[in-house]
């Protein structure tokens, strides 16, 4: 089983700032097959990213996302005070990653 | 514009079995595969099955021996039961819909674009 480990578990910004999410597998994973969501509190995840890199519809294009085999990262270019949430990454029928939460700092 | 729904009881007793369902609505069940996860208090999110329209399924291989997810066509709805349910079972339920994007050279995305708002399922006496 593919393990997705997300790093840092807690990342502390400002509004304005960049925000850089990792998200590393046990092994090698289709880029097709990786995806991120974003949590917020009491709702359910949205979808953000698929196939590691196209940005879902609706999608603000100051997310983006990018990687191959086993390293895979979400970047926020301008973090505004609504994309402070929890994010994670998954592997199309496996595990999700532990989960990233962005607070503000 | 496709909307999930889940539905089933809030409590369910140790041992017995977790069953929930989630109807489709606004568009087909058809052609698409369907998903279930879940996420326990204050913790992350765990995949625990798919099936397709047409039947196939794939569960996570942690929870596969007590998992089943069926689907019925002519109602727009697919369900999950769980049995043998513990405390740890307690958790927030999701169902999800999964698009498939055909990309070129035989390759396909797959990621869970519409979600249900989830419902709590508590285990306990």
């Amino acid at each position: 089983e593919i393990v997705l480990t997300q790093s840092p578990g807690t990342l502390s910004l400002s509004p304005g700032e960049r925000a850089t999410l990792s998200c590393r597998a046990s092994q090698s994973v289709s880029s097709s097959y990786l995806a991120w969501y974003q949590q917020k509190p009491g709702q359910a995840p949205r979808l953000l990213i698929y196939g590691a890199s196209s940005r879902a519809t609706g999608i603000p294009d100051r997310f983006s996302g990018s990687g191959s085999g086993t390293d895979f990262t979400l970047t926020i270019s301008r973090l505004e005070p609504e994309d402070f949430a929890v994010y994670y990454c998954q592997q199309w029928a496996g595990t999700f990653g532990q989960g990233t939460k962005l607070e503000i700092k | 514009q496709v909307q999930l729904q889940e539905s089933g009881p809030g409590l369910v007793k140790p041992s017995e079995t977790l069953s929930l369902t989630c109807t489709v609505s606004g568009g087909s069940i058809s052609s698409y595969y369907w998903s279930w996860i879940r996420q326990p208090p204050g913790k992350g999110l765990e995949w625990i099955g798919y099936i397709y329209y047409s039947g196939s399924t794939n569960y996570n291989p942690s929870l596969k021996s007590r998992v089943t997810i069926s689907v019925d066509t002519s109602k727009n709805q697919f369900s999950l039961k769980l049995s043998s349910v513990t405390a740890a079972d307690t958790a927030v339920y999701y169902c999800a819909r999964v698009a498939t994007h055909y990309y070129g050279s035989g390759g396909y995305y797959y990621y869970m674009d519409v979600w249900g708002k989830g419902t709590t399922v508590t285990v306990s006496s």
